[in-house]
């Protein structure tokens, strides 16, 4: 089963801060994040192994909380570059199920 | 760093017609993956592949099957391509970082099929 990712979109003013989270019905036991920008093909941004770690990537951090089956992607002070969909990806394994995602637009 | 590419960015094919998406990775990577995208939807996983000859499917199989006779090339096979399976397929493989369990995915461009 797929993970739930919200907000499905986000529009923020360059310099706002956001945050997606992603939820499991199932136990996770590793989150991963990755970026699509248009056009492109999706990028691992990170990997999430232990419950509570957090991790980060320029101004973008994350954080897994195993007890409640959820991650949550942090973007701090978020850039034009910063725009795109960002998909979870939940698993054990050699396979990763990913969630719906989340557009994210900066404007000026 | 591993380069995976699709040998077609876009693709049209009518209804019926066998078609084969290409995957070829230039690292020695023993995880090889077939992923559908479509809005709303996300990606959803067709097949997978651990090593040559191997596979296992995905949450989506059916109307697929894959090939992989050489490590470095992973084939999805439309058997009789549907006008529900115009998508945009994506190939991937698992790179480790560490351990077992640490390991990220490297994506291929996309080919983007039509079936009219």
């Amino acid at each position: 089963q797929q993970p739930v990712q919200s907000p499905q979109a986000v529009i923020l003013r360059e310099g706002e801060d956001a945050v997606i989270n992603c939820s499991s019905s199932k136990a996770l036991y590793s989150v991963h994040w990755y970026r699509q920008k248009h056009g492109e093909a999706p990028v691992f941004l990170m990997i999430l192994l232990k419950g509570g770690e957090q991790k980060g990537h320029e101004k973008i951090s994350a954080s897994f909380n195993e007890k409640k089956q959820q991650s949550s992607l942090y973007l701090t002070a978020s850039q034009l570059s910063y725009s795109g969909t960002y998909f979870c990806g939940t698993g054990g394994g050699n396979k990763l199920t990913f969630g719906t995602g989340t557009q994210l637009k900066v404007e000026l | 760093d591993v380069k995976v590419t699709q040998s077609s960015r876009y693709l049209v094919k009518r209804t019926g017609e066998k078609v084969f998406l290409e995957c070829v990775q230039d690292m020695d990577h023993e995880n090889m993956f077939w992923y559908r995208q479509d809005p709303g939807l996300g990606l959803r996983l067709i097949y997978f592949s651990y090593d040559v000859k191997m596979k296992e499917k995905g949450d989506i199989p059916e109307g697929y099957s894959v090939s992989r006779e050489k490590k470095e090339r992973f084939s999805l096979i439309l058997e009789s391509a549907s006008t529900n399976q115009t998508s945009m397929y994506l190939c991937a493989i698992r790179k480790l970082l560490g351990t077992v369990s640490n390991y990220g995915y490297t994506f291929g461009s996309g080919t983007r099929l039509t079936v009219v």
